[in-house]
């Protein structure tokens, strides 16, 4: 099936501990999201990729970091310089560049830190 | 980036209509109107998204107002289904970023 894959689903860390969330997609997409969601909040956005090679900061980029070697692959990696790292973080795409386009969401990886 | 607002809540009886508003005064002339909705505990679902012009899809429509200062999302026939959070959202600019405010919380009662 096409779609956008986050995983795992759940993510347990020590507190300062890098963390990866893995975000893959098959829909042939070049622009690339990831938000984070804090308990009734709506969605910020860490970082954003319009196409391989190239990312740019959004609005809360302190403490992340991502790559964009392949297409369909946009990883995030929370850093020991995060100071709130507990969140939901969601992934996105969309075939991009360009506004005349759909965003899809993958479910969301779970972040817990202790 | 532009602006939006959209009210923190509504409320809706399942088979009726709805129309959830968003003001975005200060959008540009080539940001499109995007929407997306979001269920408790998962990633938002793309709903519609216009320019000008009104757009009907199978889940809903979009009625953006002449000045393209405020729109509308419409459902036709609300179901239990719907209950989500809302966002309105202006996306274009030259860096495309899609950017999501707090959105509305539908309520849809049986």
């Amino acid at each position: 099936d096409g779609g956008i894959t986050q995983s795992p689903k759940y993510l347990f860390r020590k507190e300062g501990q890098n963390v990866t969330l893995s975000c893959e997609q098959n829909l042939n997409h070049d622009a690339m999201y990831w938000y984070r969601q804090d308990p009734g909040q709506g969605l910020r956005l860490i970082y954003y990729s319009q196409i391989v090679n190239d990312f740019q900061k959004g609005d809360i980029a302190e403490g992340y970091s991502v790559s964009r070697e392949k297409k369909e692959s946009f990883p995030l990696t929370v850093t020991s310089a995060q100071k709130n790292p507990t969140a939901f973080y969601l992934c996105a795409s969309s075939m991009g560049p360009g506004p005349n386009t759909e965003a899809f969401f993958g479910q969301g990886t779970r972040l817990t830190v202790v | 980036d532009a602006k939006t607002t959209q009210p923190n809540s509504m409320e809706s009886n399942e088979e009726e209509p709805v129309h959830l508003p968003c003001n975005h005064s200060t959008i540009s002339g080539t940001d499109y109107i995007h929407w997306y909705r979001q269920l408790p505990s998962q990633g938002p679902e793309y709903v519609i998204h216009g320019l000008t012009s009104n757009v009907n899809n199978r889940m809903a429509s979009l009625a953006i107002a002449e000045d393209r200062k405020s729109s509308t999302l419409i459902l036709h026939r609300a179901t239990l289904r719907d209950a989500a959070v809302y966002y309105c959202i202006p996306f274009g600019g030259s860096n495309y970023k899609l950017t999501f405010g707090k959105g509305t919380l539908l309520t849809v009662n049986p």
